[in-house]
């Protein structure tokens, strides 16, 4: 029973416009959020967070959406690069030191 | 600062045998997890230690995998023995605060572990 859903597992977009990647969840314990992003052979990379109790995060291209009501949450990254290429883990926790992953967005943005 | 870092990078073992994966924390985080990634699914929780005391292992699959973590700073996890579905990739993170809500974990780069 999977608690933290990404449903699409790739995305191309092109160079210079928006990418939009999204994630569900089931848990409405869920405080803390997080997308990671993971390059080939290495470690995931922390992105940028969010708590419950904001529904907006700001990190220069980044920006993660939460809306608690649907339970969902969702990255923007305006504009993306070729460099953005890589797969996008969303990760929440339940004020536990767990997180629990999505299985992952490969993100291809095109020249 | 050093990042976490894990050895070996790979390991290729027949079943039956034994491996023992190694993480070395950030320098000052107290909490050190393991996870784990089979075959492009979702990264699994295994468990979570602060200092050298497991505060979770929920997510250890069976008795055959033992964690470790003698002094508080680096951490092993032995397989033993090692069956065909242990294979996967296995993470180390570490962070520092060790509250689920504000804080963050950092990876290290993995080891792929490959059961024959």
């Amino acid at each position: 029973d999977q608690q933290v859903k990404q449903n699409s597992p790739s995305l191309s977009v092109q160079e210079g416009r928006i990418s939009i990647l999204n994630c569900d969840y089931t848990n409405s314990m869920f405080d803390y959020f997080l997308w990671y992003k993971k390059y080939p052979a290495e470690g995931p990379t922390f992105l940028i967070s969010i708590s419950s109790i904001k529904d907006k995060n700001e990190d220069g291209r980044f920006t993660v959406f939460l809306n608690k009501s649907a339970k969902h949450l969702s990255l923007h990254i305006v504009p993306s690069q070729p460099g953005d290429s890589a797969v996008y883990f969303c990760a929440a926790s339940v004020g536990t030191y767990k997180y629990i992953f999505g299985t992952g967005t490969r993100l291809k943005v095109l020249a | 600062e050093a990042g976490v870092t894990q050895f070996p990078s790979h390991s290729v073992i027949e079943k039956g045998q034994t491996v023992t994966l190694r993480c070395d924390p950030i320098s000052g985080h107290d909490n050190l997890y393991w996870y784990r990634r089979v075959m492009g699914k979702e990264i699994k929780f295994l468990l979570h230690f602060v200092k050298e005391s497991k505060q979770d292992e929920s997510g250890m699959p069976n008795n055959r995998f033992l964690a470790e973590r003698t002094g508080g700073t680096y951490s092993t996890l032995k397989v033993q023995p090692a069956e065909l579905e242990d294979s996967g990739v296995y993470f180390c993170a570490s962070s520092l605060l060790g509250s689920g809500s504000g804080d963050t974990q950092y990876f290290g780069p993995g080891t792929r572990l490959t059961v024959l």
